[in-house]
């Protein structure tokens, strides 16, 4: 089975930082990661499908790229609201895997 | 809107079964597949299985394969995960979750666009 690999798994930034998260499929699956954002007592939130493709109603800070084996998710401007565990998933094929998280707090 | 609602908590002992429902509303739920998500405390997301009722088919996660089971009624579209054999590691909020590919049209993407609100399984003896 292909692993999801993300990085950071924890990451600590000021209000407006520009923050990037990284995840790597250990093998080639096109453009068919999704980013979701999971906050404490909350349901998760798809933000990003497609590797770049921004869901509807999510704020135009987030924005995914990549493609193959290498994607990241970078927030432009950070906010307070924006602290939450960030997870990768692959979709290409099933299992249907999650990357392992990062932890996103202000500081 | 579509909306997906999923069965109260459970409190099960080691070794029994416990099955988890997911009603759908909105949508055409015989469309698009019904994904199983959980999350044990302190852990990150794990994916399942899902069931793509178009096709009437089921692909699981090497985790549980041989212990999940999930299925559903299109007729009530209701969608179930049961897992077998209980231990206290399977202690987790189960989500059910819409992946937004759409089978009938074979347009659309993998992700999961919309969620249950989570179901607490607790395993303890």
């Amino acid at each position: 089975d292909i692993q999801m690999t993300q990085s950071p798994s924890s990451l600590s930034a000021s209000v407006g930082d520009r923050v990037t998260i990284t995840c790597r499929a250990s093998q080639g699956i096109t453009n068919s990661l999704a980013w979701y954002q999971h906050k404490p007592g909350q349901v998760p939130n798809l933000l990003i499908y497609d590797a770049s493709t921004l869901q509807s109603g999510v704020p135009s800070r987030f924005s995914g790229s990549g493609s193959g084996t290498d994607f990241t998710l970078s927030i432009s401007s950070l906010q307070p609201e924006d602290v939450a565990t960030y997870y990768c998933q692959k979709y290409d094929r099933a299992p249907y895997t999650f990357g392992l998280g990062t932890k996103l707090e202000i500081k | 809107q579509v909306q997906l609602v999923q069965s109260g908590a459970e409190v099960k002992k080691p070794g029994s079964s416990v099955k988890v429902s997911c009603k759908a509303s909105g949508g055409t739920f015989r469309n698009y597949s019904v994904t199983w998500v959980r999350q044990a405390p302190g852990q990150g997301l794990e994916w399942m299985g899902r069931f793509i009722p178009f096709l009437n088919i089921a692909n699981y996660a090497q985790n549980f394969q041989g212990r999940v089971t999930i299925t559903a009624d299109t007729s009530t579209s209701t969608a179930y995960m049961e897992l077998s054999s209980l231990r206290s590691d399977d202690t987790a909020v189960y989500y059910c979750a819409r992946e937004g590919f759409h089978w009938l049209v074979m347009s659309g993407h993998g992700g999961f666009d919309f969620w249950g609100q989570g179901t607490p399984v607790t395993v303890s003896s």
